[in-house]
């Protein structure tokens, strides 16, 4: 069975950084391509980020280029998304999903359950 | 503002039809596979439909989803309580170089 388990979430600063991580299990990890997809309180979902199975390409949302940067471990099954200059509207519920071949498309399955991020002084 | 358009809710009662309308573009919808996913309240999205009409195993057949130009649909055949979720679109953009999605349709069973 695949699972994805987000950390890493918690309340920051403005202007800090978080680390997320994404652990992932039961399949073939760098197959895949990996995205990050945000709801803030309330809201619609926002993509964030997505990389390749080999992590030789990335993608960002204009909203956290330049900001965020995501990367993977495929020796650990894991996939990471560092956030620095945090904003307030960065604040989000972050999921991590797989997604179903080895490039960024959308078709994201499945889902993990999501960590909090709170951005506030 | 999402790029692709969705109506912000949708309703119907037990057993009705019901669709939700999904526009894009011709860098989005217009040259790429349309996705559609289903949020129930408190949980994660769950993929309901891919490549604009294909149904993942376990998704039920009332379940449909069809693309024509520049947008999409997805509808619901005898509507059950338990399909009264967030309903979202999505499709990679050329032009964005990244993965769009629709803002959203809320989905009342009356």
């Amino acid at each position: 069975e695949v699972e994805l388990l987000e950390s890493g979430g918690g309340l920051e600063q403005p202007g800090g950084s978080l680390r997320l991580s994404c652990a992932a299990s039961g399949f073939s990890f760098s197959s895949y391509a990996m995205s990050w997809v945000r709801q803030a309180p309330g809201k619609g979902l926002e993509w964030v980020s997505g990389i390749s199975g080999s992590g030789g390409s990335t993608y960002y949302a204009d909203s956290v280029k330049g900001r965020f940067t995501i990367s993977r471990d495929n020796s650990k099954n894991t996939l990471y998304l560092q956030m620095n200059s945090l904003r307030a509207e960065d604040t989000a519920v972050y999921f991590c999903a797989k997604e179903g071949w080895n490039y960024v498309g959308g078709m994201f399955d499945p889902w993990g359950q999501g960590t909090l991020v709170t951005v506030s002084s | 503002q999402s790029v692709l358009t969705q109506p912000p809710s949708a309703s119907g009662t037990p057993g009705q039809r019901v669709t939700i309308s999904c526009s894009g573009s011709s860098s989005n919808i217009g040259s790429n596979s349309v996705y559609w996913y289903q949020q129930l309240p408190g949980t994660a999205p769950k993929l309901l439909i891919h490549r604009n009409n294909q149904r993942p195993s376990g998704v039920p057949d009332r379940f449909s989803g069809s693309k024509s130009g520049t947008s999409a649909s997805l509808a619901i055949s005898g509507l059950r309580s338990e399909d009264e979720a967030d309903y979202y679109c999505a499709a990679w953009d050329d032009s964005l170089s990244g993965v769009v999605f629709g803002g959203g349709t809320k989905l009342t069973v009356l």
